[in-house]
């Protein structure tokens, strides 16, 4: 199969800190990943697309300082949520996409949901 | 741009009932892919189906059965008999085919239908 995961799956940190979120392909190369964010009782927004090799691509209105993606092998894309703020908690959710596919299509990670207190 | 659609929020039947899921999508692309997923409280999304623009043979698998119609812009979900365990929410999603530069299969999801079955 096409397995993704995600680390941590669940974090609470203090106002003011970074917090790092680990999207990982375990059985396949993903070339793309994809970064979504989800409110609570909300759709999945996307924030950004993550090229390996290159820099990310920031959909309009997300802040590309705020929000720092690496995509820094074929298998590990990291989200840093830097100086953490109450309104940035939120669930996290990443996907990669698998480039041998017909379809390349994605493959969704288990999200990590992040508290910021 | 691309819209999904899905004007029902929240849908409540008691179990064995059959229910549809309603989507109906914007684009401007004529080759495009159409989703169905699941999100039980979880959180994890579960893939339910694919379909191709070129595709508008319905599908059953299962309990599950959609309906893609062109013509109405709209692929449609329903579950038969449905089960206490099909209480989630579901989330329609619409992508456009990869670009020459790879930026393309960008997802665009609907705002999701809450499911809640009942015994």
């Amino acid at each position: 199969g096409a397995v993704v995961s995600q680390h941590p799956s669940r974090v609470i940190c203090k106002s003011g800190t970074s917090v790092k979120i680990e999207c990982r392909s375990l059985d396949f190369q993903a070339t793309t990943m994809f970064w979504y964010r989800q409110f609570p009782k909300k759709s999945l927004m996307l924030m950004a697309t993550s090229n390996e090799g290159s820099k990310a691509t920031y959909e309009q209105g997300v802040e590309k300082d705020k929000f720092l993606i690496n995509h820094a092998s074929l298998t590990l894309s990291t989200l840093t949520v830097t100086s953490a703020h109450p309104e940035d908690s939120s669930f996290y959710i990443c996907s990669a996409r698998n480039a041998t596919k017909t379809y390349n299509e994605q493959f969704f990670g288990p999200g990590t949901r992040l508290t910021v207190l | 741009a691309q819209k999904v659609t899905q004007a029902q929020t929240e849908i409540s039947v008691v179990e064995k009932e059959d229910v549809t899921l309603d989507c109906v999508y914007e684009t401007r692309d004529t080759t495009y892919y159409l989703f169905w997923y699941k999100q039980p409280p979880s959180g994890e999304l579960v893939f339910l189906i694919r379909r191709n623009s070129f595709d508008e043979q319905n599908e059953i698998s299962g309990r599950y059965s959609w309906n893609f119609q062109k013509s109405t812009s709209s692929f449609n979900f329903t579950i038969t008999a449905s089960q206490v365990v099909d209480s989630a929410v579901y989330f329609c999603a619409l992508s456009t085919v990869l670009t020459l530069t790879g930026g393309g299969n960008k997802l665009t999801f609907g705002t999701g239908t809450q499911l809640k079955v009942e015994l």
